[in-house]
């Protein structure tokens, strides 16, 4: 178990649709990552928050936001969707979002997304 | 962008083996390359990581090597077993605002499968 928790684990949901996924991090880490991971695909990087700012962002579409809270949960909205925003969308924390500070980024377990 | 290329895409070895991966990456402000095994299904898993200030690095039967210059990084698997069957990936981090923000960025990952 990383301390990454990530729900739900599983959705479905219609095209058109509008999700919340949601992410709560490692006790003690500040920053955020959010992935997407699509059917024999890599892992995509999509914005990543430290503190309750964006501090990062990746190749996230306009119809996806994104935010993290004071109390250092995040979530990331899915809107009007897609059959191909059916994935895998995962979140990762860290302490810092600076590698060379010695902090590991830790990944959550996923939210399987499948629109239909 | 920043771009991280991973090879190959598939690697098939006899138990006992070595398998070697290898990554590039374009973005010159990297620090940190961790890398990552997931199985079919599971959230990444940090299995070994290097920082910029150091050249190599070992534990047990893995060992990463990083060359700054070349802007490239390798995975070594030493006698390998079934159990190390699985799609591994490199990434490298580049901070953006200092200790706050960075993106992580992946290759496109390698399916590892070693044969008994």
């Amino acid at each position: 178990d990383s301390g990454v928790t990530q729900t739900p684990k599983h959705l479905i949901t219609a095209t058109g649709q509008r999700v919340t996924l949601r992410c709560s991090p490692r006790s003690g880490d500040l920053s955020v990552y959010w992935y997407q991971q699509s059917l024999d695909q890599g892992l995509q990087f999509l914005i990543q928050y430290y503190n309750g700012e964006e501090r990062a962002k990746g190749n996230i579409l306009e119809r996806f936001s994104a935010q993290q809270f004071p109390d250092l949960h995040s979530e990331l909205n899915l809107s009007s969707l897609e059959l191909g925003d059916s994935a895998l969308y995962f979140c990762a924390s860290s302490v810092t979002g600076q590698g060379i500070s010695g902090n590991t980024i830790y990944f959550g377990e996923g939210s399987w997304l499948t629109v239909v | 962008g920043e771009n991280v290329e991973q090879h190959p895409s598939t690697l098939s070895v006899q138990e006992g083996d070595s398998a070697v991966i290898k990554c590039t990456y374009s973005d010159s402000a990297s620090n940190y390359f961790p890398w990552y095994k997931q199985e079919l299904g599971k959230r990444p898993q940090l299995i070994i990581d290097i920082r910029s200030n150091v050249g190599e690095k070992k534990d047990q039967r893995i060992a990463v090597t990083l060359n700054k210059t070349a802007k490239h990084f390798s995975l070594h698997i030493t006698e390998t077993q079934p159990e190390d069957s699985a799609v591994y990936f490199c990434a490298a981090h580049s901070q953006r605002v200092y200790n706050q923000g960075g993106k992580l960025i992946f290759g496109q990952g390698t399916e590892l499968s070693v044969k008994p």
